[in-house]
């Protein structure tokens, strides 16, 4: 595996249910995003975790629950969503946050409905 | 007025034409200034990443930034089919170290026919 990879890459989910949204990267960065993609809207930057600690939270409802275990890996935990919810969800990395930090990867999203 | 600007097309050209991509910023501290390709279905891929003003050419494609008009524009040359793809601005201030704060255009879908 090359690059930054996203696990599923199609999820449909009811309202009630869990679930979780995987990244993986293999290019050595020390700094991971999530971001969500609408249609007609910019990428909005939900989370950003550099060296695993996370220095970014962009007012995300508490309904998406972000974890990083270590640098390479990044997981998105999704509960009790709602379908205004439905989107593209993009995993990035960079180098670090810092000087490299405008320098970001993304891997090939995840496709959420939420019914 | 938005902080980034970007004429959504979408764009449609014949293949081999010249195509002028760009957006407009109202925000005096950005510094960095990036274009990402996206395809259908897959993820922005970083293109062209330039810091302040200036040209960055990188074979068929020329970045441009002009500062003082806060105006950047990607130029692609002799347009190919497989150039077919939505374009993202995206820039970043820079400030305290969080360079990563990028800001996003909404992206122009490009199509060249062949």
């Amino acid at each position: 595996e090359t690059g930054v990879t996203q696990t599923p890459r199609h999820l449909v989910m009811g309202m009630t249910n869990k679930k979780s949204l995987k990244c993986e990267q293999h290019l050595g960065h020390n700094a991971m995003y999530w971001y969500k993609q609408s249609a007609k809207k910019p990428l909005e930057l939900m989370f950003v975790y550099s060296l695993e600690e996370r220095v970014e939270n962009n007012s995300v409802p508490s309904r998406f629950s972000p974890e990083c275990p270590n640098s390479s890996h990044l997981f998105l935990h999704l509960h009790t969503l709602q379908p205004e919810d439905s989107a593209l969800y993009l995993c990035a990395s960079s180098q670090d946050s810092g000087l490299a930090g405008a320098q970001q990867y993304f891997g090939p999203g995840t496709r959420l409905t939420v019914t | 007025q938005k902080e980034v600007e970007q004429d959504p097309g979408p764009l449609s050209v014949p293949e081999g034409a010249i195509v002028s991509l760009n957006c407009t910023y109202s925000n005096s501290a950005f510094q960095y200034f990036m274009w990402y390709r996206q395809y259908s279905r897959k993820g922005p891929e970083l293109l062209m990443y330039t810091y302040s003003s200036g040209n960055k050419e990188d074979g068929r494609f020329t970045a441009q930034v002009d500062k003082s008009s806060k105006y950047i524009s990607l130029f692609i040359r002799d347009s190919q089919p497989s150039d077919s793809a939505t374009y993202l601005c995206a820039m970043s201030a820079g400030s305290g170290g969080s360079n990563y704060k990028l800001t996003f255009g909404k992206g122009t879908l490009l199509t060249v026919n062949p």
